[in-house]
């Protein structure tokens, strides 16, 4: 079956513009989460989605929002990108919300210049 | 604040030997631990994963300890493999829909 895809792959964006970034779950798979890698800070949590609705957020500002569709794909924004927004952003579905296996993505590599 | 740490940003060691790989937390409400492994330009892939309620997971060459009183745990591969050279992330779960991540640990299979 198919995995978790991501798309763009890869964008270059600049200061101030703003990105929609999208994933699309396992078939099946109904909880969406999102996370930004970058090289010092590993692995953190955005947000996560189940059912269409938002059960969880991070730490993260305002600019940064998602959502989820009836069909289980979700999308995130990053509105007024800023220089620290480049990163690995990574989404990830499983089948029930919270515990269990994460079955991530290969990331849509975000460049701000 | 980082409720998963992991101390050591690398590791190396011989073909053969065991790798252990240490994750300490600070949140006494985790109840579910994982490990996840990441190969450069791939997403991370689950490894394993261990519930509060016990304190050893194993799956083939893959251990998972966990000390509750410590708040650590520990993966043990044995033996290791040079296909086992990734990034290994631990995380920990409190409630539904949140998984926390470490910063990971590059682990390095020598020849």
């Amino acid at each position: 079956k198919a995995g978790v895809t991501q798309t763009p792959r890869y964008l270059i964006k600049t200061r101030g513009q703003q990105v929609t970034l999208s994933c699309s779950p396992i078939s099946g798979h109904r909880s969406v989460s999102w996370y930004q890698q970058t090289p010092g800070q590993g692995l953190q949590f955005l947000f996560e989605y189940f059912s269409e609705t938002q059960r969880n957020k991070g730490n993260f500002p305002g600019r940064f929002s998602g959502r989820q569709f009836s069909n289980s794909r979700s999308e995130m924004n990053v509105s007024t990108l800023e220089l620290g927004d480049s990163a690995l952003y990574l989404c990830a579905s499983s089948l029930v919300s919270g515990l269990g296996e994460l079955f991530f993505g290969e990331g849509s590599r975000l460049t701000v210049l | 604040d980082q409720q998963v740490k992991q101390n050591s940003p690398s590791l190396s060691v011989q073909e053969g030997r065991i790798s252990i790989l240490n994750c300490d937390y600070t949140n006494s409400m985790f109840d579910y631990f994982l490990w996840y492994k990441k190969y450069p330009a791939e997403g991370p892939t689950f490894l394993i994963s261990i519930s509060s309620i016990k304190d050893k997971n194993e799956d083939g060459r893959f251990t998972v300890f966990l000390n509750k009183s410590a708040k650590h745990l520990s993966l043990h591969i044995v033996p290791s493999q040079p296909g086992d050279s990734a990034v290994y992330f631990c995380a920990a779960s409190a409630e539904e829909g949140k998984i926390i991540f470490g910063k990971g640990t590059r682990l390095h299979i020598l020849p």
